[in-house]
């Protein structure tokens, strides 16, 4: 069975700071695919950043950044230059074929 | 272009009931998958469909199933409602899989009563 773990419930970071996310996940398929999205309380779940895990270079996306270890099975998402609007809940997902299991969030507050 | 739409947004049930949800996919992605969000379980995988086919199915009852539409629009039905479904119901499209990633709508909210 796959599963994901994000450790921590709550995050805080300072506006222009950097904060980092934590994701470990295990799973027996060769062929996955690693995500971060976000769901502000809007609720909708906005996709972050992909990660392909046969790829070892790590994805990035403007601010947003991962470090992919598949060793460890680990995938951390980097927030760069954190803005107001990045407030939301984030989780971390793998899986392959629509069939995504998701950690239980990681709620990030931003303070001005 | 348009994104993924679900319909209704909200919803009221009662214990009991049946109900069917839709979500109209990206146009051009034939892959909808169905996600039932809960503050206690949080984000629970319930099955994915592919060109009208049933790929992949997740751990719920025979009381949650779904369908596709050969415009690739679904719908997911349950039966005999239980004040535990009472949750956010979120679909997913995508045009095959991981490798594109996945599109969410805005999701269905179900009170069951």
């Amino acid at each position: 069975a796959q599963t994901v773990t994000q450790s921590q419930p709550e995050m805080s970071v300072q506006e222009a700071e950097t904060v980092t996310l934590s994701c470990t996940y295990d799973t027996s398929e060769s062929d996955y695919y690693l995500f971060w999205y976000k769901q502000p309380p809007s609720r909708q779940m906005i996709l972050v950043i992909r990660q392909e895990a046969y790829k070892q270079q790590n994805a990035t996306e403007n601010r947003f950044s991962v470090n992919f270890q598949k060793a460890a099975k680990s995938f951390s998402l980097k927030i760069s230059d954190s803005q107001l609007g990045d407030a939301a809940m984030y989780f971390c997902a793998v899986g392959s074929q629509g069939n995504l299991i998701f950690g239980k969030g990681t709620k990030l507050s931003v303070k001005p | 272009k348009a994104g993924v739409t679900q319909t209704p947004r909200y919803l009221i049930k009662t214990r009991g009931q049946q109900v069917t949800l839709s979500c109209s996919p990206i146009s051009g992605h034939r892959s909808v998958s169905w996600y039932q969000q809960t503050p206690g379980q949080g984000l629970q995988f319930l099955f994915e469909y592919f060109s009208e086919t049933q790929r992949n199915k997740g751990n719920f009852p025979g009381r949650f199933s779904g369908r596709q539409f050969s415009n690739s629009r679904s719908e997911m039905n349950v039966s005999t409602l239980e004040l535990g479904d009472s949750a956010l119901y979120l679909c997913a499209s995508s045009l095959g899989g991981g490798s594109s990633g996945y599109t969410f709508g805005s999701g269905t909210r179900l009170t069951v009563v």
